[in-house]
């Protein structure tokens, strides 16, 4: 069964550092995502993207956070200076065409800044 | 953001009887709803969805019920398996393309 992949499963950085957080989402869908989960807080949207741009981004996805899509099937999430409060769970997820709310998640990134 | 809630944190029901999954939400604007279920060191894995308009959706031992009127619903699992055991997710969204997550109920399922 098709899945998401995300890497690294675990990083830990400096705060200050830059990091980057890989996903492939499944190959045939077009719209990707970022969610994020402080420990023990709910899972948070952080921004969507499709057709090379971001749709929509939530205020936590400031400038220090950029997506990207280097090629056909990665899609990275770019911290510029990480601060204490960036430490959480990082989700991938992409969805096809189907429009019914329906996601699909990688296993996460766990982020970790000293 | 309080949008979508789970005021349970945690719910034990023997195997073989029914889980009951609440969860309640204040936006009226959201169009779809989920359920997803996660494992520990897993991301979040999509279990079930019922669409606004709709007030019931049955997907073998998942049902999903939807009260508008109260901005509720529900997922009730029947017979509960000890598999089942895991945080489960409530989830809305409005007609663009982010979910809302509520904070989570961690069900055990008591062999």
């Amino acid at each position: 069964e098709p899945e998401v992949t995300q890497t690294p499963s675990h990083q830990v950085t400096q705060m200050g550092q830059e990091v980057i957080l890989r996903c492939v989402p499944i190959s045939n869908h077009l719209y990707f995502y970022w969610y994020r989960q402080i420990l023990g807080q709910k899972v948070e949207f952080l921004v969507s993207f499709y057709n090379n741009e971001i749709s929509e981004k939530s205020e936590i996805f400031d400038d220090q956070f950029s997506v990207e899509r280097p090629d056909g099937s990665n899609f990275t999430l770019k911290i510029r200076s990480t601060k204490l409060e960036d430490s959480a769970m990082y989700f991938c997820a992409s969805r096809g065409l189907k429009n019914t709310g329906e996601l699909f998640f990688g296993e996460g990134s766990r982020l970790t800044v000293l | 953001d309080q949008q979508v809630k789970q005021n349970s944190p945690s719910l034990s029901v023997q195997e073989g009887r029914i889980s009951i999954l609440n969860c309640d939400y204040t936006n009226s604007m959201f169009d779809y709803f989920l359920w997803y279920k996660k494992y520990p060191a897993e991301g979040p894995t999509f279990l079930i969805s019922i669409s606004s308009i709709k007030d019931k959706n049955e997907d073998g031992r998942f049902t999903v019920f939807l009260n508008k009127s109260a901005k509720h619903l529900s997922l009730h699992i029947v017979p509960s398996q000890p598999g089942d055991s895991a945080v489960y997710f409530c989830a809305a969204r409005t007609g663009a393309n982010n979910l809302f997550f509520g904070t989570g109920t961690r069900l055990t399922v008591i062999p």
